[in-house]
């Protein structure tokens, strides 16, 4: 098994629909975080949390949420998804040191 | 804020030629660490090289090793004898040590190799 899994790998959403992105990890790890790959803009941070109790924004936070259930569940929601937040979402884990773990994606399409 | 930028969109390299993929980054800290992702079209984010700002040493990884210049921010990526299986998204990534570690990217350099 991975040791980050994202569900779903793929999804098509219509525009308005709420959606969830779920993380699940087996590193230990307490930092996680959720990342938007978008063609020619690289990555970018949605939102990170280092535990249950520590949830921030990143970069580009407007139109999503988080829920950190447990140590090792992280999740993304889009209350009111719209076409532009049409992307491949990562979810990544950290355990110091800075090494990183990525999940395999989640690629969204709203229409 | 920090910032990456990989100035090449797309490169492209024959089979068994070496290609240099660039990046440079702005900083005002002092101890950092630099990454270099390969995105596969699985889609998978796979680590490439990493290299921590306070060693001098350049970092390689068999073929791919890069030229790491602290003073001019600078941090490319040289891959030698390129295979076909080398051809991917490339990202160069930042983070400061301590703190959030918010990986920070470029926007990517795709490698085409032709064979």
């Amino acid at each position: 098994d991975a040791d980050v899994t994202q569900t779903p790998r793929n999804r098509i959403t219509k525009t308005g629909k709420r959606i969830m992105l779920e993380c699940s990890q087996t590193k230990g790890h307490d930092r996680m975080y959720w990342y938007r790959q978008d063609p020619g803009l690289g990555l970018r941070l949605i939102y990170y949390s280092f535990d249950v109790k520590d949830i921030n924004k990143g970069e580009i936070s407007d139109g999503y949420s988080v829920s950190r259930q447990a140590q090792a569940k992280f999740s993304l929601s889009l209350e009111s998804a719209i076409p532009n937040q049409t992307a491949l979402y990562f979810c990544a884990t950290s355990g110091g040191r800075n090494r990183y773990t990525f999940g395999s994606g989640t690629r969204l399409t709203v229409v | 804020a920090q910032t990456v930028t990989q100035s090449q969109p797309e490169m492209s390299v024959q089979e068994a030629e070496t290609v240099t993929l660039s990046c440079t980054y702005d900083t005002s800290e002092s101890d950092y660490y630099l990454f270099w992702y390969k995105q596969p079209p699985s889609r998978q984010m796979i680590l490439v090289i990493r290299q921590e700002a306070y060693k001098q040493q350049n970092a390689t990884e068999n073929r791919f090793s890069v030229n790491f210049q602290k003073a001019a921010k600078s941090f490319s990526l040289k891959i030698s004898d390129s295979q076909l299986g080398d051809a991917a998204m490339y990202f160069c990534a930042y983070v400061a040590q301590g703190g959030s570690e918010k990986l920070v990217f470029g926007k990517g350099t795709k490698l085409t190799v032709n064979p």
